[in-house]
């Protein structure tokens, strides 16, 4: 199964664009890349998925390069509400079964 | 449209007692699951049900934990007998048919503490 790398921690200020770049160096063919937001208390909320080049939603663009061996979620002038941990899963085909593997998120502390 | 329903939010119990957790899908989102959040560490599928069939229940402790989906609509999941490691929020989801590949919604989850 593919497993994914994104840093721990990130700050940033308020109206700066933010990048966040996950590795997934063993992702499969047939893998897609999943961003998920997650606020204090609450349930995750899915942000954008995409295969491969560019995927643009009113959220957020992720950014994949042609080897798919990472990815990178970009949040065009983040405000103090984007302040939240940012989960990069590959969805992977186990026995017919798509299976998303979370790992740590990055945590994302907006600052005024 | 109604998001995903948990009941109760916060639950206290003490170890080696019995508790169980209430989960109502979006309407039409035929595959439910049931995650297990540890503070500080991203969410750990404990079960997958497609309608009323499980689909993937490998990482389901079932000695001590249970779920069940019995119409294809509202889900239970229950432990029985608590440990202190079960500590967590348990978090039930949905998804639709047709949507995007890996779209679940999520709900509120249910912070459970074992004392």
């Amino acid at each position: 199964l593919a497993k994914t790398t994104q840093p721990i921690s990130m700050d940033s200020y308020e109206g700066q664009e933010v990048n966040i770049t996950c590795s997934h160096n063993n992702i499969a063919t047939n893998d897609y890349i999943t961003w998920y937001q997650q606020f204090p208390s609450q349930g995750p909320r899915f942000i954008i998925q995409g295969y491969k080049t560019k995927v643009t939603n009113e959220v957020a663009s992720l950014f994949i390069p042609a080897d798919r061996k990472s990815s990178t979620l970009s949040l065009p002038r983040v405000s103090l509400s984007d302040t939240a941990v940012y989960y990069c899963l590959v969805a992977t085909n186990a026995g017919n079964n798509r299976k998303l593997i979370w790992g740590l998120g990055t945590s994302l502390a907006v600052n005024p | 449209e109604a998001g995903v329903a948990q009941s109760p939010r916060y639950k206290i119990i003490e170890k080696r007692q019995s508790v169980a957790f209430w989960c109502n899908p979006i309407s039409g989102h035929a595959t439910l699951y049931w995650y297990q959040q540890i503070l500080g560490q991203g969410p750990k599928l404990l079960i997958q049900f497609q309608n009323n069939g499980v689909v993937d229940d490998s990482q389901l402790p079932k000695d001590r934990f249970s779920a069940e989906r019995l119409k294809g609509v509202d889900s239970t999941l229950k432990i029985q007998p608590a440990k202190l490691e079960d500590s967590a929020v348990y978090l039930c989801a949905s998804r639709k048919p047709g949507l995007a590949k890996d779209t679940q919604y999520f709900g509120p989850g249910t912070r459970l503490t074992v004392l």
